[in-house]
This record gives structure tokens, sequence and C-alpha cells, in this order.
């Protein structure tokens, strides 16, 4: 099946700094992404959708300056955290569809952010 | 997108046959209905998908019918190994740009 990869898989980092995530489909392109956020026992909540060459769309309640995406290419997007703060601890998973027919959405590994 | 309801939680013994039900009452025309579970600390994955009646793969078993307005998710004889969160999605098919909700979703337990 189709893979999407997310580096790195954790990463601590200290209190004030930016923190980049990237999410990348291995074997097929995609126009569009989606970043997740999720916090111990609760479902996963769509933060924002990332489209191919253009300005990403955020969620209700999800701030644009401090989450930057972007989606350089169709097999990329990166997730930064800036200025994070130790709220912003959470597990982070991108998803990514197949440019070339929607049957599924295929997530990463996701990426364990612990801000100290 | 239409909304989901599922149990929080469902217990089960090893070998037995898991069935998960979820609603989706507002499940539009051209809607499909998918199953994800996730492990912990780990995203999710993808086990079953399909429009209406039943759809059978290597893993699972997915009921819809023919109102659409629930689906049930048969976990033919459980092992340990597939204590996890499942999750019921619902969401438009071939035109859809892949945008999932996330429920609550069910936290199986299954024990020896």
């Amino acid at each position: 099946g189709a893979v999407v990869s997310q580096h790195p898989s954790w990463v601590i980092c200290k209190s004030g700094t930016s923190v980049k995530i990237e999410c990348r489909s291995l074997d097929f392109q995609a126009t569009t992404m989606f970043w997740y956020r999720q916090f111990p026992k609760q479902s996963l909540m769509l933060m924002a959708t990332s489209n191919e060459g253009s300005k990403a769309t955020y969620e209700q309640g999800v701030e644009k300056d401090k989450f930057l995406i972007n989606h350089a290419s169709l097999t990329l997007s990166t997730l930064t955290v800036t200025s994070a703060h130790p709220e912003d601890s959470s597990f982070y998973i991108c998803s990514a569809v197949n440019s070339g027919g929607y049957t599924e959405a295929f997530f990463g590994q996701g990426t364990r952010l612990t801000v100290v | 997108l239409a909304k989901t309801t599922q149990p929080i939680s469902m217990d089960s013994y090893e070998g037995q046959e898991v069935n998960i039900t979820c609603s989706h009452n507002n499940i539009a025309t051209n809607d499909y209905i998918t199953w994800y579970q996730q492990f912990p600390s780990q995203g999710p994955r993808f086990i079953i998908q399909g429009y209406k009646t039943k759809v059978t793969n290597e893993v699972a078993s997915l009921f819809i019918p023919a109102d659409r307005k629930s689906s049930t998710l048969s976990l033919p004889r459980v092992s340990l190994s597939d204590t996890a969160v499942y999750y019921c999605l619902v969401g438009v098919g071939s035109s859809n740009t892949g945008k999932l909700i996330f429920g609550q979703g069910t936290t199986l337990q299954v024990k020896p």
C-alpha cells in the first residue's frame, strides 16, 4: 500500500523555539495533505488542510501564525510549530491522498512533540 | 461531513468475533464509509471501506444496511494484537479531497 512518512518520529524542544515536522508521500503524489493533532486518550483533531502550491486552510481555532504549513511539492508538506510552549506538546499526524484518484487517506506514523 | 456515533469501548476475548456498529444518520448520497485502526503512538491504519451492502477483505467485513444510516465492522476471531482504537468515518469517496473528521472512536480491549 501507499506510504506516508513523517520525520522526526519524536522531538523534544525548549520552550520558545520552533520545530519543523515533515510529511512525505513516498510512492504517490499528493496535491492535498492534512495535519492532525492528538492529545493523550483523545481522538485526532484536524488542524489544517495543506494544499500544494497555495496557502493552507486552517480549521477554526487553529492559529495559522503559530502552526506554519508549507506544501512546496507534490510529495512534501511541512508543519512548523513556532515559539513552542508546553501546551503544544502533542502527537502530530499527517495524512495524504493520491492525486491520481482518491480511494483512502494514508496516514504517517506520527510525531511526538514534547516542549520543555 | 456526516457525524458518526460509536460505542466508546468494547471488551472481547481472543478467538471471538467482534462487531462494532457506527451510526451515521446524516450520511450523504455520495459518502463512503471508512474504518481505521489506531494503535498507541501510531498513525491510523486503513481497515476497510464501503458504500453499501457488504464488503470483505483479508482482515474484516463491513456491513451496510440499505438505508446506510449505520454500518458494522466485523473482526473475525480477534487476537490480543487487535486491541486498538477503531474509528468509523464518513466522507465523500471518489471526489473527496481526503478530509476526515474523526469521532471519539471505539477502544477495543481483547483479553486472553
